[in-house]
């Protein structure tokens, strides 16, 4: 069965450091997207970023980038240059069939990880 | 594009009071869908419509909770004979058939049970 593996309940940065969130995920499905949202204290999920099974390439968005590798099953969340706002819980999250989301294309997510950013 | 609006916010009930949530998604996106998310845990999938079509429903979804798409637009749904294990937050979903990526998320309702 799909499952997603965040082992890191809290974690705190220094401002203006680099922090990597771990992301691990099973599944028997080829074709899958692996996704990050962030969810700040007022409860709304935010995307973040998202990285296909297929690309080759790890994806970037900004201060935001995923180190996806495959092998191994995991897509670690590099957030680069913390700010205070980056401050929220961080959620891992999967869709299995496809780019097109398959059948029903709902997201599978992991527990998350609490960052606290530290001025 | 105003994004995906729930209402209420907040809502406290007592138990085996039914309550009703309410998910406008954004414009022109035909799949909605519904999570709950519980204290330290992720949001769980709960239910997924394409239009006004409900096709998948989580065995999370139990016979007291329905949900309606009407139109296919706005969606609703509906826990009947609440019991304190509702209490969670119902965070309301859309996206287009053709968007690759992301699912847009409203705000949620947070839910309390006394």
């Amino acid at each position: 069965a799909q499952k997603i593996t965040q082992t890191q309940p809290g974690m705190f940065v220094q401002e203006k450091e680099a922090v990597t969130l771990d992301c691990t995920y099973d599944t028997s499905d080829p074709s899958y997207g692996l996704f990050w949202y962030k969810q700040p204290s007022s409860g709304e999920m935010i995307f973040l970023i998202y990285q296909g099974s297929y690309d080759q390439q790890n994806a970037t968005e900004g201060r935001y980038s995923l180190n996806f590798q495959k092998a191994r099953k995991s897509a670690n969340l590099v957030i680069s240059a913390s700010q205070l706002g980056d401050s929220a819980m961080y959620f891992c999250a999967m869709r299995e069939g496809g780019i097109y989301g398959g059948s029903q294309g709902n997201l599978i997510f992991g527990k998350g990880t609490k960052l606290s950013v530290k001025p | 594009d105003t994004g995906v609006s729930q209402n209420p916010r907040h809502k406290i009930t007592k138990r085996g009071q039914n309550v009703t949530f309410r998910c406008d998604p954004i414009s022109e996106h035909n799949r909605l869908y519904w999570y709950r998310q519980t204290l330290g845990q992720g949001p769980e999938f709960l239910t997924y419509f394409q239009n006004e079509a409900q096709l998948e429903k989580s065995r999370l979804l139990s016979d007291r909770f329905s949900a309606e798409r009407p139109k296919g637009s706005f969606s609703t749904l509906e826990i009947q004979r609440t019991e304190q294990g509702d209490s969670a937050m119902y965070l309301c979903a859309s996206s287009h058939e053709g968007e690759l990526y992301e699912q847009y998320f409203g705000p949620g309702t947070r839910l309390t049970v006394t």
